[in-house]
């Protein structure tokens, strides 16, 4: 099993309130990501991290925001939360170097913005 | 990239072979095809991958063509628990810049049936 823990699970708040979705994860990679899909519809990725001091924007534009200052830690920050941001936040990560490696995924955070 | 066409869904009876096609006729020489799936709204598990030759391991066998535009993800003996969403993903190996990046698209629904 993947060591990769995201917390909290569930989140209902309220529109303006800033949010940080923790993703931390056991196993020493490097690269890390972070996927947000609505129910019934794709995952697409909206950020990922080489490694400490790394980050990097993906497929998607987002308003969130995220940090590496900690190869295990890689959490994600909206500033002020609003209903659009309502969705499934799913971390994971891979090995960076070498072969190719699968990608771990966390069971994701549901947030739901009031 | 390579892009994949997919089924929408499929049906399997429990116990028998499910048999996953995958289309990929865009196909590089450097892209291998991954294999993810994701039960319910839980975080996509990594099931195989492969570049030319075909793989098994625990969980499934891949058939890859030898023109490699095509490939065929096989679940031997499906239970109830194999009922997901099923990706089929071409990206190259590398993890310098954004190649190494997993795109998921919309997948195959796959119903295992008692």
């Amino acid at each position: 099993e993947a060591d990769i823990y995201q917390t909290p699970r569930y989140l209902v708040i309220g529109t303006g309130k800033k949010i940080t979705l923790e993703c931390s994860q056991t196993m020493g990679h490097d690269k890390m990501y972070w996927y947000q899909q609505d129910p019934g519809m794709e995952l697409h990725l909206i950020h990922y991290s080489y490694g400490v001091n790394s980050t990097e924007k993906g497929d998607l534009s987002s308003e969130s925001t995220v940090s590496r200052i900690r190869t295990e830690h890689f959490p994600l920050t909206l500033e002020s939360a609003r209903p659009s941001h309502t969705s499934q936040y799913l971390c994971a990560s891979s090995e960076y170097q070498g072969a190719p490696s699968e990608q771990y995924f966390g069971p994701g955070t549901r947030l739901t913005v009031t | 990239d390579a892009k994949t066409t997919q089924p929408t869904s499929m049906d399997c009876a429990e116990g028998r072979a499910a048999n996953l096609p995958c289309n990929h006729s865009t196909i590089s020489g450097n892209e291998y095809v991954y294999w993810y799936r994701q039960i319910h709204s839980q975080g996509p598990q990594y099931i195989i991958h492969g570049l030319k030759n075909n793989e098994t391991n625990e969980m499934a066998s891949l058939i890859i063509t030898e023109d490699r535009k095509s490939s065929t993800l096989i679940l031997p003996h499906a239970t109830l628990r194999d009922t997901a969403v099923y990706y089929c993903i071409v990206r190259v190996a590398r993890y310098g810049g954004s190649q190494g990046n997993l795109i998921f698209g919309k997948g195959t629904k796959l119903s295992v049936k008692p």
